[in-house]
């Protein structure tokens, strides 16, 4: 059984693309959660999906984020014109209920920005 | 600001001594807190949770306790080794809204002396 896979690994994108972090939750899990970690801190939530619903955005920067957990495939966080200061590790946990107890991380995806 | 912090940013310890990390928390309504470990260039692991109910728990070498009077958490960890060396985070989730929101603190490294 296959943890929370996330890719790519590693990304770097230069000032103004766009970043697509992908996520694919443990089998049988329908919760996705979105963390942010700049170095040297903790982990700060961005949001929280369930299939095809987002439920909290609240930590979701108003502009250039956005994501989705479509009824097929991976969560997908997107980061639009991206910025130095998107550079940060980006982590997602799944969960098979609405709450963290059972929550599992992946290994994260590294942006860069150039 | 953070709800969650940590006292100590590193904690140095001797190979087979035990290890003592502490955590502060500032909101009364959180009812589940969960102690992570991180790794260099991994994703947090889990590593043991207490819920508002309780002031102790206590898994393999690592014990939690829990004092809400002063909104204190500790780890504990027992005969510590070298594989233990790692930035240990705690986290709440306050469980009124229950949307897997967790709430981490800045971390501690722990580095494990042989």
């Amino acid at each position: 059984n296959a943890g929370v896979m996330q890719n790519p690994r590693h990304l770097v994108r230069r000032r103004g693309q766009e970043a697509r972090l992908r996520c694919s939750p443990m089998k049988g899990h329908s919760h996705v959660y979105w963390y942010r970690q700049l170095p040297e801190e903790g982990l700060k939530f961005m949001v929280y999906l369930q299939k095809e619903n987002i439920i909290d955005e609240s930590g979701m920067p108003k502009e250039r984020f956005s994501a989705e957990f479509p009824k097929e495939g991976p969560s997908i966080l997107r980061i639009q014109q991206v910025v130095r200061g998107d550079s940060a590790a980006y982590f997602c946990a799944s969960s098979r209920q609405g709450s963290t107890t059972e929550a599992f991380f992946g290994q994260g995806t590294r942006l860069t920005v150039v | 600001g953070e709800s969650v912090g940590l006292h100590l940013p590193t904690l140095s310890v001797q190979e087979g001594d035990n290890s003592i990390i502490n955590c502060a928390y500032s909101n009364s309504a959180s009812d589940y807190f969960i102690w992570y470990k991180q790794e260099s260039g991994k994703g947090p692991q889990f590593i043991i949770d207490i819920r508002s109910n309780m002031d102790k728990r206590q898994g393999q070498r690592v014990t939690v306790l829990l004092n809400k009077t002063v909104k204190h958490l500790s780890l504990q960890i027992a005969a510590t080794q070298p594989g233990d060396s790692a930035v240990y985070f705690c986290a709440e989730n306050m469980g009124s809204s229950n949307t897997g929101k967790l709430i981490f603190g800045q971390g501690t490294t722990l580095q494990v002396k042989p």
